[in-house]
This record gives structure tokens, C-alpha cells and sequence, in this order.
């Protein structure tokens, strides 16, 4: 079973500037996946990341990157330059390794609001 | 890109009524899919996961018998709310996936309100 903690309800920042939003999860598997996906007030679920247990290099995607540490059970997302088209709720998930079938546990999110 | 469809998009009715949500991959074969409930604000929550052809496995606390769910083809499933009652209301969202990628596949939400 996985459960996992994004400890920001919400978080308001000015566009530019940068923000980093905490997931820490529990597992008892060896291996497993960590997601993050994007919610915007549409509803719609939005893809970001996908990260093996197995890979603890840190990824870069365009003004996104995530912090993946193993030994603090820690996946961490950080948006530079943050645009108010970021604005949205973000959810992290584990996911354990036993196939594809296996259940996402989504965390409660975090909201993140960009101003002008 | 894997899509994932739903319809309708969103419904009103009423108390007492029964109510079904469709959810379809367009472009894949999805062996299994799985259905999300989300109240304002919160998290989504794992209502049940369905297997082409076999009956759904539903988490703790969600009654089968009010929340019908079909997965009758590869590319199509279900979920029925029956006598639908004002605290059904939410947001249903499904996901599916194949049996050659990692990713689940989420599909747009139904918005679900009971008056």
C-alpha cells in the first residue's frame, strides 16, 4: 500500500517566480513508479512525470524539474519562472510495480495559484 | 498520445434517477480502466478498477451495488449511479491503460450533479 503527503494545501506566488512543491510518500515495495500530474480548472488530468524508483537522477523538462531522493522517500516539483497558465492543482502518486494495472494513490494536491 | 473519452460530459438529475457515464480509449485496446470520484476540492479517490470481460474490483467503502460498473469491450466501460442521491454528486473521472505502457490515461471528468 502506498500513502503519500503533499503537505501544501495552497500556494500563491508572483509570475517569475520560482516554486517547488514537497510530495513524501510511504512504501513497503523495493520498486515502484512516482507520478505527477496537473489538474487546471477544467478538470482535466494532465500528465507530467513518470519516474522509476530504480532511477534517482534528477529530471529536467523545459521550466519543470523534479527532485527525486530515495533515502528521504521524497519526490519534489519545482516550476521556474512560474506563468499564471501554471495555475492549477498538483498531485503526486505512487504507484507500485506489480504491472500496469496497479492502483495510482493520488495525494491531496496542492493548489498553486500564479498573479501577475 | 493515448486518448481517453467521456460522455456526457456533464448531467443534471434527479433524486431517485439512474445515471450512466461512458468511458472509451479512442486509440488503444485499455485491459483495464478505473474509475475516480472527486468532491470539490479534494483529492481523486479510487472508486473501482474493471477488467475487460470480468467483474470490477471495488475499494473499501463503495457500494457495488449503487455504482454499477461494465467493462465489456476493450475500448469501452461503464458506471452506472443508481437512485443517484444529492450527496453522489462529484466529479467522475476514468483512466485506463494498456497492457504495453505505465501510464494511466485519463479521461476529461463527468460532472455529476443530483438535485
Amino acid at each position: 500500500a502506498q500513502k503519500v503527503t503533499q503537505v501544501q494545501t495552497e500556494i500563491s506566488v508572483v509570475e517569475k517566480e520560482d516554486v517547488t512543491l514537497d510530495c513524501v510518500y510511504e512504501t513497503r515495495d523495493t520498486t515502484y513508479y512516482l507520478f505527477w500530474y496537473k489538474q487546471p480548472p477544467s478538470g482535466e488530468l494532465v500528465f507530467l512525470i513518470r519516474r522509476n524508483s530504480f532511477d534517482e537522477q534528477n529530471e529536467i523538462s523545459g521550466r519543470y524539474s523534479w527532485n527525486f531522493q530515495k533515502s528521504t522517500s521524497s519526490f519534489n516539483f519545482t516550476i521556474t519562472a512560474s506563468q499564471v497558465v501554471d495555475s492549477a492543482v498538483y498531485f503526486c502518486a505512487p504507484r507500485d510495480n506489480t504491472g500496469t494495472a496497479s492502483k495510482l494513490t493520488f495525494g491531496t494536491g496542492t493548489r498553486l495559484q500564479v498573479t501577475l | 498520445g493515448a486518448v481517453v473519452s467521456q460522455h456526457p460530459s456533464w448531467v443534471i438529475c434527479k433524486s431517485g434517477t439512474s445515471v450512466k457515464i461512458e468511458c472509451r480509449s479512442l486509440d488503444f485496446q485499455a485491459t483495464t480502466m478505473f474509475w475516480y470520484r472527486q468532491f470539490p476540492k479534494q483529492s481523486l479517490m479510487l472508486m473501482a478498477t474493471s477488467n475487460e470481460g470480468s467483474k470490477a474490483t471495488y475499494e473499501q467503502g463503495v457500494e457495488k451495488d449503487k455504482f454499477l460498473i461494465n467493462h465489456a469491450s476493450l475500448t469501452l466501460s461503464t458506471l452506472t449511479v443508481t437512485s443517484a442521491h444529492p450527496e453522489d454528486s462529484s466529479f467522475y473521472i476514468c483512466s485506463a491503460t494498456s497492457d504495453r505502457g505505465h501510464e494511466q490515461y485519463f479521461g476529461p471528468g463527468t460532472r455529476l450533479t443530483v438535485t
